[in-house]
């Protein structure tokens, strides 16, 4: 069965301390892998997709990266504002589905 | 601007009726789902359609119907049959074709409470 994990399931930081989110996933010939932020009461946002092993794409303070295995969200140096949850999403092999993990809950402190 | 429009933003709904959720995109996406999120669950997929006319159900499709007349607007109706619907909606569209890269991208949602 295709599985998404995500870890921690939340994270304090103080803002300026740089830490990585996890999103680990099982699935049958990976097409693709998706990272969006959540704030309360509101969709989610797109934020990356990585397509292959050893890609890397960044924005800002993120850069998520990707192995045969896992996905990683590095987050530099975080603002208050960057204080959301992020969810990380693979599509099920062969099908139209989008599988999610339960999301990071990330507090950034002043 | 384009995007995902999701009414009502909160809706209440008494024992034993049927309420209808509004998704409407101007994207012109051919794909749209609906999933539905509740605290400490990953979203789970009710149904979603790649086509007018055409729709499938998803992991949680009980208690739901849904409706694909038209490419802009893929209304989900909670029934009475869906017994425990207190949850945050979502509704994401997709481009389909080698461009569209697979992103779904997500309205604002709709909380459904029952009173």
């Amino acid at each position: 069965e295709d599985q998404v994990t995500q870890s921690p399931e939340a994270l304090r930081l103080q803002e300026g301390e740089s830490s990585s989110l996890n999103c680990s996933y099982t699935v049958s010939g990976l097409r693709g892998l998706f990272w969006y932020r959540q704030d309360p009461g509101k969709g989610p946002e797109f934020l990356f997709t990585l397509y292959s092993a050893g890609e890397e794409k960044e924005k800002e303070r993120l850069k998520a990266t990707l192995t045969k295995k896992e996905s990683f969200l590095h987050i530099t140096a975080p603002k208050p504002e960057d204080s959301a949850t992020y969810l990380c999403a693979v599509p099920q092999g062969g099908s139209e589905k989008l599988v999610f993990g339960k999301g990071t809950k990330l507090t950034v402190n002043p | 601007d384009g995007g995902i429009t999701q009414s009502p933003k909160y809706l209440f709904r008494k024992e034993g009726q049927n309420v209808t959720l509004s998704c409407e995109q101007n994207l012109n996406h051919d794909a749209m789902y609906w999933y539905r999120q509740d605290p400490g669950q990953g979203l789970r997929l009710i149904y979603y359609s790649q086509i007018v006319n055409d729709f499938q159900k998803g992991d949680i499709a009980e208690g739901y119907s849904v409706s694909r007349e038209k490419k802009e607007s893929f209304p989900l109706t909670v029934t009475s049959a869906q017994k425990n619907p207190t949850a945050f909606y979502l509704c994401a569209s997709r481009g389909l074709g080698s461009g569209a890269k697979n992103i779904q991208y997500f309205g604002a949602g709709t909380r459904l409470s029952v009173l």
